[in-house]
């Protein structure tokens, strides 16, 4: 089955800019979601189709795929930002979703 | 405003049974795939089992077939799960979402949450 590989964690200085990758196999052929989860809440859809937001999601989060990588992007942190941050393809081979382990990110 | 609510959880000895609810409301249950996502304590998001708009289609996680059953009820706005021969690995936090189509068509990715229900199983 497909699997998406994530950093376990990432530490950024609050103002500066955060990158978090998703590792797959061509995982730029996919669709790649991130999901945002703040502790004790449950995920929230931050990124669909590579790079739109939903409403409400501010523009300081991006994300874009290429190749084996996708990469979400928070510009000018800020301590709301601490987080776990999943990615998520759909594996067309086993017609299920597909999670990556998660990556934690700590606002220093 | 889109709301997903779960209920059923709580603690049932190993080899159990356990059926959990999602009530939903905000929008119309019967145009969408649904879906139920745990997460184990600690662990990341894995998920469970989809059911198709009409019910037709459905499918598991290798890790629940033959143990869990989805089912919805489009006349009530409900998505269930019944999970039977629980073990200790089925402790989580159980999540149902709303299904969204990606580009690709029989592709989805998860737009609405409920806030979980927790399933604890334990002697």
């Amino acid at each position: 089955s497909y699997v998406l590989t994530q950093p376990p964690s990432v530490s950024v200085a609050p103002g500066r800019t955060a990158r978090i990758s998703c590792g797959g196999d061509n995982i730029g052929d996919y669709s790649v979601q991130w999901y945002q989860q703040k502790p004790g809440q449950a995920p929230v859809l931050v990124i669909f189709y590579d790079s739109d937001r939903p409403s409400g999601i501010p523009e300081r989060l991006s994300g874009s795929n290429s190749g084996n990588t996708a990469t979400l992007t928070i510009s000018r942190v800020e301590a709301g930002d601490e987080a776990d941050y999943y990615c998520q393809v759909w594996d067309s081979s086993s017609d299920h979703p597909v999670f990556g382990g998660g990556t934690k990110l700590t606002v220093l | 405003q889109v709301q997903l609510v779960e209920s059923g959880g709580g603690l049932v000895t190993p080899g159990g049974s356990l059926r959990l609810s999602c009530t939903t409301s905000g929008f119309i249950f019967s145009d969408y795939y649904m879906t139920w996502i745990r997460q184990a304590p600690g662990k990341g998001l894995e998920w469970v089992s989809y059911i198709s708009s009409s019910g037709h289609a459905i499918d598991y996680a290798d890790s629940v077939k033959g143990r869990f059953t989805i089912s919805r009820d489009n006349a009530k706005n409900s998505l269930f799960l019944q999970m039977n021969s629980l073990s200790a690995d089925d402790t989580a936090v159980y999540y149902c979402a709303r299904a969204q189509p990606t580009r690709y068509g029989d592709q989805y990715y998860f737009d609405s949450w409920g806030q979980g229900t927790l399933v604890t199983v334990s002697s």
